[in-house]
């Protein structure tokens, strides 16, 4: 099964800049989707198709993705944004399912 | 504005079967393109895919679960159905429903999640 792993946290400075890093084998051939999860909340769609944002979002979260890591950049950081964040692909081959990252948790100092 | 709610049983027994409904409107299941899933995540833990049934009643499931799991659809009543039979206390998490955006790979719209506890 395909596998997506995550660093388990980030910690950023309020107007820094925040990286957080999806790996997979060969994740740069799939569309990566990433996730942001608030506390008692439900996971709200930020960054599509490796690069593109849904309506709403800030264009402060940017994605990028090569080779074996997918990478979702938060600029000019907020406290707000202290979240969960999940990336997603479609697995193929016989992996053809919904695959989410181990998450990663987004700490504003 | 496409929303979706799920419902089901707060509490269900080791070895029962657990069904959850998701309820939505904004967008039909019968066009084209259109598919609805089922995550769940157990607390503290990572979101975990369960199934998905596209617009034309092909489905998906997570191998790992797959002969736990069966996902219909009616599209009449704007409703979708996940049973999950031999459910166990690690089954213990919160159940969401998302939409399946037309002709695409992601989830862009989610449900608020429903708990479902498993214990005797």
């Amino acid at each position: 099964s395909y596998v997506l792993t995550q660093p388990p946290s980030v910690s950023v400075a309020p107007g820094q800049t925040a990286r957080i890093t999806c790996g997979g084998n060969n994740i740069g051939g799939k569309p990566v989707h990433w996730y942001q999860q608030k506390p008692g909340q439900a996971p709200v769609l930020v960054v599509y198709d490796d690069r593109d944002r849904p309506s709403g979002i800030p264009e402060r979260f940017s994605g990028s993705n090569s080779g074996n890591t997918a990478t979702l950049t938060i600029s000019r950081v907020e406290v707000g944004d202290e979240a969960d964040y999940y990336c997603q692909v479609w697995g193929g081959g016989i992996d053809r399912y919904y695959v989410f990252g181990t998450g990663t948790k987004v700490t504003v100092l | 504005q496409i929303t979706l709610k799920e419902s089901g049983p707060t509490l269900v027994k080791p070895t029962q079967t657990l069904t959850l409904t998701c309820s939505f409107s904004g967008f039909s299941l019968s066009r084209n393109g259109e598919g609805l899933g089922w995550i769940r995540q157990p607390p503290g833990k990572a979101l975990e895919f369960l199934a998905l049934i596209y617009w034309d009643g092909d489905k998906r499931y997570n191998p790992f679960l797959k002969s736990r799991l069966t996902i219909t659809k009616d599209t009449s009543k704007n409703q979708v159905v996940l049973t999950m039979t031999n459910l166990d206390p690690v089954d213990t998490a919160t159940y969401y429903c998302a939409h399946r955006r037309r002709n695409t790979l992601y989830l862009d719209s989610w449900g608020q999640g429903t708990l479902v506890t498993v214990s005797s």
